[in-house]
């Protein structure tokens, strides 16, 4: 997985652009994804997820796609709005295990207006 | 929309003393769960509890820490002896089922700050 670090990547957007986040997943047991959005001040909110049997999933404006080759999971925002500016956090979850979800080190996302 | 609600939103404790952190998960859920966010760090699995046991935890839950479904709303996190590498946000989470797949649904935190 990704190394533990004080400094987030930040992507910074203009916006109504599209925003493409990115995470490299650790363990290829895992079979169940999620991308959270947290703002400042406040606790992982729910996005979208995805299983390990679907490559491409779709919600309102984002859409998650699942490279499991390469282990590799990505988040788009379609028109990107100044209410998007978060750090936005992928985390994965095994077969077999009791819920423990195991979260990336997150990507600061700031728009522009 | 149902949400987890955590209390307090910030507990400050000096070193050695006992805290509790507070949750009430959503009503209907059934399975429930502790993180903990270092600052500038990843948010870690603490614990996942279901029907009164702990069903996971994790190397960072050891002795000191401990889980327990007080009534039928309160879900909470006790430090017996809190020490200086503690102070963090705790979030907890609740999903309506457990196991993989499932997803689970935060609380706004608690910031702990040991002196």
């Amino acid at each position: 997985g990704e190394s533990v670090g004080l400094h987030l990547p930040t992507l910074s957007v203009q916006e109504g652009d599209n925003s493409i986040i990115n995470c490299a997943y650790s363990n290829s047991a895992s079979d169940y994804f999620i991308w959270y959005k947290q703002e400042s001040g406040k606790g992982p909110q729910f996005i979208i997820d995805i299983r390990s049997n679907m490559d491409k999933r779709q919600g309102q404006r984002v859409t998650v796609l699942l490279n499991k080759t390469v282990k590799h999971l990505s988040l788009q925002i379609a028109a990107t709005q100044p209410g998007d500016s978060a750090v936005y956090f992928c985390a994965e979850n095994y077969g077999g295990s009791q819920g423990n979800l195991i979260f990336g080190k997150g990507t600061k996302l700031s728009v522009k207006p | 929309e149902p949400e987890v609600t955590q209390t307090p939103s910030h507990q400050v404790t000096q070193m050695g003393q006992e805290v509790i952190l507070r949750c009430v998960p959503i009503s209907n859920h059934l399975y429930f769960y502790w993180y903990r966010q270092i600052l500038g760090q990843k948010v870690e699995f603490l614990v996942s509890f279901y029907n009164n046991e702990i069903s996971e935890k994790s190397e960072i839950f050891d002795d000191q820490f401990s889980v327990e479904r007080p009534d039928g709303s309160n879900f909470t996190l006790k430090i017996r002896s809190t020490k200086l590498e503690d102070s963090a946000m705790y979030f907890c989470a609740s999903s309506l089922q457990g196991g993989s797949n499932q997803p689970q649904h935060f609380g706004d935190g608690t910031r702990l700050s040991i002196l």
